[in-house]
């Protein structure tokens, strides 16, 4: 059975300050995905990570992926406000017709002014 | 980018009563998917459609049903609803990504937030 564990679960953090947020699965997987969460709302994709080594950013945000490792981070850099939100990284189990991914708990975000 | 549609948004019902959250989605898609999130808790999958006539259930055992009759189309039903039902319920569809090693990337609506009293 696949695992996702994130860690922290809960983050608080100043702005301007750098974090990081791990996503580690126990079975073998080469897909990963990041989707953050506003409270109340649904799923916003943010990245998808393909292969081993693959590195994804956009903004002050940055995502690895390290299949050997089973590991996957989300690196905030120089946080800001905005970015308080609920993170979580989501595992794909690829089958012959499809995929279904497993979901990590989550990591609450909250970036304090 | 996907457009995925769920109705209501927000449903206050009382227990016993018979619902049908619904879900469609505009672009084509064969996969489609329901999870359940509580408050602040991660998703899980309770019911998945890979095409028409195709439906299986999810890692979270669920009392609902699903059923998939038109690709845009897969509502979820619960017959007697009951308070442990109190969720909100995500909709998800999916198409294949483009890329060398293959992979689909899921589009999710807006949810339905479900209070059963």
């Amino acid at each position: 059975e696949l695992k996702v564990e994130q860690n922290p679960l809960f983050l608080s953090m100043q702005e301007g300050k750098n974090y990081t947020i791990y996503c580690n699965y126990s079975t073998t997987s080469d897909r990963l995905y990041w989707y953050r969460q506003d409270p109340g709302k649904s799923l916003e994709s943010l990245f998808v990570l393909l292969s081993n080594g693959a590195v994804k950013q956009e903004g002050r945000l940055m995502a690895s992926l390290d299949t050997k490792a089973r590991l996957s981070t989300l690196h905030i850099t120089a946080a800001v406000h905005d970015l308080s939100a609920t993170y979580f990284c989501a595992v794909d189990r690829r089958e012959t017709s499809g995929s279904r991914l497993t979901f990590g708990e989550g990591t609450q975000l909250t970036v304090n002014p | 980018e996907a457009d995925i549609y769920q109705t209501p948004r927000y449903l206050v019902i009382g227990t016993g009563k018979k619902i049908t959250l619904e879900c469609s989605q505009t672009m084509g898609h064969d996969k489609m998917y329901w999870y359940q999130q509580d408050p602040g808790m991660e998703l899980h999958l309770i019911h998945y459609s890979y095409g028409v006539n195709s439906t299986e259930k999810g890692d979270l055992s669920s009392e609902s049903t699903v059923s998939r009759i038109r690709t845009e189309h897969f509502p979820l039903t619960l017959e007697s609803a009951r308070p442990s039902h109190t969720s909100q319920y995500l909709c998800a569809s999916s198409e294949f990504f483009i890329g060398t090693s293959g992979a689909y990337e899921q589009y999710f609506g807006p949810g339905t937030r479900l209070t059963v009293t």
